[in-house]
C-alpha cells in the first residue's frame, strides 16, 4: 500500500515570504498525486493534481508542485504567500493500479502572519 | 448543486451513546468514503463504498458501521461512543473508480466524546 510523508507539520511565515512544503511517497508503481487545502472551518479542496506529462503542475491561487520521480517527491511551492493562504495542506497519493484509495499525509499547518 | 452535505456539523456525545453521522450527495457519484481527521495524523479511511449496496472496510473501521442503501446517502454509525472516537469526520465522493478523478469532500462533522 502507498504511504505519504509530510514534514514540518507547523509552518509560520510572514506575508510575501516563499513557501515550500515537502511531500514524499512510498509506492513502487505509478501514482497520481494531489495537494488538498483546508482553510479554517472549511472542507478539503483540491489545490492541484498530477497524473502524467509535465512534472511541473500549476494549481489555483498561485501554487505549483513539481513531481520528481527519482525522489518520490511532489513538493508544493508558492513564491509569495498571503495571509489568506493560512490553512492546512495535505498531500495525497492514489496508485494508478490496485486499490482505489487516497492515502493522505499528516498535513502541514501553515500560518501566514500579516 | 449542494455537492456533499454532512450533518450535524458539531456534536458532543457521552461515552456509550450512539449516533449516526449523515452524508448525502447530489452529484450521482458511485464512490463514497468516510475519513477521520486527527490533529497531526492526516486523514484515515474508515469505510468506503463503490456503489449502492456495497461497502468495505478502510484502515480504521473498528467501532463504526456503514450502510449504502441509495447512491445519495452513506451514513456512518457509532454504536458505543468512546473518547478515542473524538475526531473530525469527513465524507467524500468520487464519480468513479478511476484514480484520475477528483475526490469531493463535505464540510466535516466535529465529534467530541466525553
Amino acid at each position: 500500500a502507498q504511504s505519504v510523508s509530510q514534514h514540518n507539520h507547523h509552518v509560520i511565515l510572514s506575508e510575501a515570504a516563499s513557501l515550500e512544503l515537502g511531500c514524499n511517497y512510498s509506492y513502487g508503481g505509478t501514482v497520481n498525486l494531489f495537494w488538498y487545502v483546508q482553510y479554517p472551518g472549511q472542507h478539503l479542496q483540491l489545490l492541484l493534481k498530477y497524473f502524467s506529462g509535465d512534472p511541473l503542475v500549476k494549481g489555483i491561487k498561485g501554487f505549483e508542485a513539481e513531481f520528481i520521480k527519482s525522489k518520490f517527491s511532489f513538493n508544493l511551492r508558492k513564491p509569495s504567500v498571503q495571509w489568506s493562504d493560512t490553512a492546512e495542506y495535505f498531500c495525497a497519493v492514489n496508485a494508478q493500479r490496485g486499490n482505489n484509495r487516497l492515502a493522505f499525509g499528516k498535513g502541514n499547518q501553515v500560518v501566514v502572519i500579516p | 448543486n449542494a455537492g456533499v452535505t454532512q450533518t450535524p456539523k458539531f456534536r458532543i456525545l457521552k461515552i456509550g451513546q450512539s449516533m449516526t453521522l449523515q452524508c448525502t450527495q447530489d452529484m450521482n457519484h458511485n464512490y463514497m468514503y468516510w475519513y477521520r481527521q486527527d490533529p497531526g495524523m492526516g486523514l484515515k479511511l474508515i469505510y468506503y463504498s463503490v456503489g449502492a449496496g456495497i461497502t468495505d472496510k478502510g484502515e480504521v473501521p473498528n467501532g463504526y458501521n456503514v450502510s449504502r442503501s441509495t447512491t445519495e446517502d452513506f451514513p456512518l454509525r457509532l454504536e458505543l461512543a468512546a473518547p478515542s472516537q473524538t475526531s473530525v469526520y469527513f465524507c467524500a465522493t468520487k464519480e468513479d473508480g478511476s484514480p484520475n478523478t477528483e475526490a469531493f469532500f463535505g464540510q466535516g462533522t466535529r465529534l467530541t466524546v466525553v
